[in-house]
C-alpha cells in the first residue's frame, strides 16, 4: 500500500534551518510528484513547493521563494524539504504528499506530519 | 494567484440533516480543453493530515461515503453532506488545482448541533 512517512518533530532557533524527509513506498517512485503543504496552528493549508520525482525539476511557492528547498534521492524514494532562515512564523505542521506526475493535481496520499517549532 | 474562500467558516448540524458548504475561486479553475474544474475537497480532523474526498469537482475518492458529494462548475463549488453523521465532525477544505501556486480555502469547521 502506498505510504508516505515523515521525519520525526524538530525544535529549530530563529535563523536556523530544518531538513524535512518524506520516504515514500508502495509505488514507483519516480511515476508521481511530491508536493510540500504546511499548516501553522489555526491556519489554512499552504502549498510550498513540488518536485517532479522524474528529473528532479522544482517549482516555489513565491511566499518562500529563496527559503524552500526540495530535493529527492530516487535511491532512498525519498524526497526532502529544506526551509532555511526559520522565524516564529515557520512553526507548523509540514505535509509531504503525493500528487500526479504533470505536477498540478489533488493529493491523494500524505505524510502524518512533521512538526517544526520555532523558538528562541 | 487563485484565492480560495470559503463560506460559512464554521457549521453545526444535527444528525442526519444536510450540510452544505460553499467555496469559491477567484477566477474560473475549468479547464476548457478536458471541460475539467480542477477543484478538490478535503476532510481534516484532529492530528491527522487531510483526506480527499472529492476531485474534479464531483468525483467521490474511492472508498468516500456517498452521503458526500460535491457540485459546481466555473468559481462557485458546494460540497454537500446529505446526512451529517457523528464521525464527520471535522475542518473542510476545498483546493484549486487549476495552476500554481495551488492554493487552498480557509477552512470551514463542521460541528454537531
Amino acid at each position: 500500500q502506498v505510504q508516505l512517512v515523515q521525519s520525526g518533530a524538530e525544535v529549530k532557533k530563529p535563523g536556523a534551518s530544518v531538513k524535512v524527509s518524506c520516504k515514500a513506498s508502495g509505488y514507483t517512485f519516480t511515476t508521481y510528484s511530491v508536493h510540500w503543504v504546511r499548516q501553522a496552528p489555526g491556519q489554512r493549508l499552504e502549498w510550498m513547493g513540488w518536485i517532479d520525482t522524474g528529473n528532479g525539476n522544482t517549482r516555489y511557492s513565491q511566499n518562500f521563494q529563496g527559503r524552500v528547498t526540495i530535493t529527492r534521492d530516487t535511491s532512498a524514494t525519498t524526497s526532502y524539504m529544506e526551509l532555511s532562515s526559520l522565524r516564529s512564523e515557520d512553526t507548523a505542521v509540514y505535509y509531504c504528499a503525493r500528487g500526479p506526475s504533470w505536477g498540478n493535481g489533488c493529493y491523494g496520499y500524505w505524510g502524518q506530519g512533521t512538526l517544526v517549532t520555532v523558538s528562541s | 494567484d487563485i484565492v480560495m474562500t470559503q463560506s460559512p467558516d464554521s457549521l453545526a448540524v444535527s444528525l442526519g440533516e444536510r450540510a452544505t458548504i460553499n467555496c469559491r475561486s477567484s477566477q474560473s479553475v475549468l479547464f476548457s480543453s478536458n471541460n475539467h474544474n480542477y477543484l478538490a475537497w478535503y476532510q481534516q480532523k484532529p492530528g491527522q493530515p487531510p483526506k480527499l474526498l472529492i476531485y474534479w469537482a464531483s468525483t467521490r475518492e474511492s472508498g468516500v461515503p456517498d452521503r458526500f458529494s460535491g457540485s459546481g462548475s466555473g468559481t462557485d463549488f458546494t460540497l454537500t453532506i446529505s446526512s451529517l453523521q457523528a464521525e464527520d465532525v471535522a475542518v473542510y477544505y476545498c483546493q484549486q488545482y487549476y495552476g500554481f501556486p495551488i492554493a487552498f480555502g480557509q477552512g470551514t469547521r463542521l460541528e454537531i448541533k
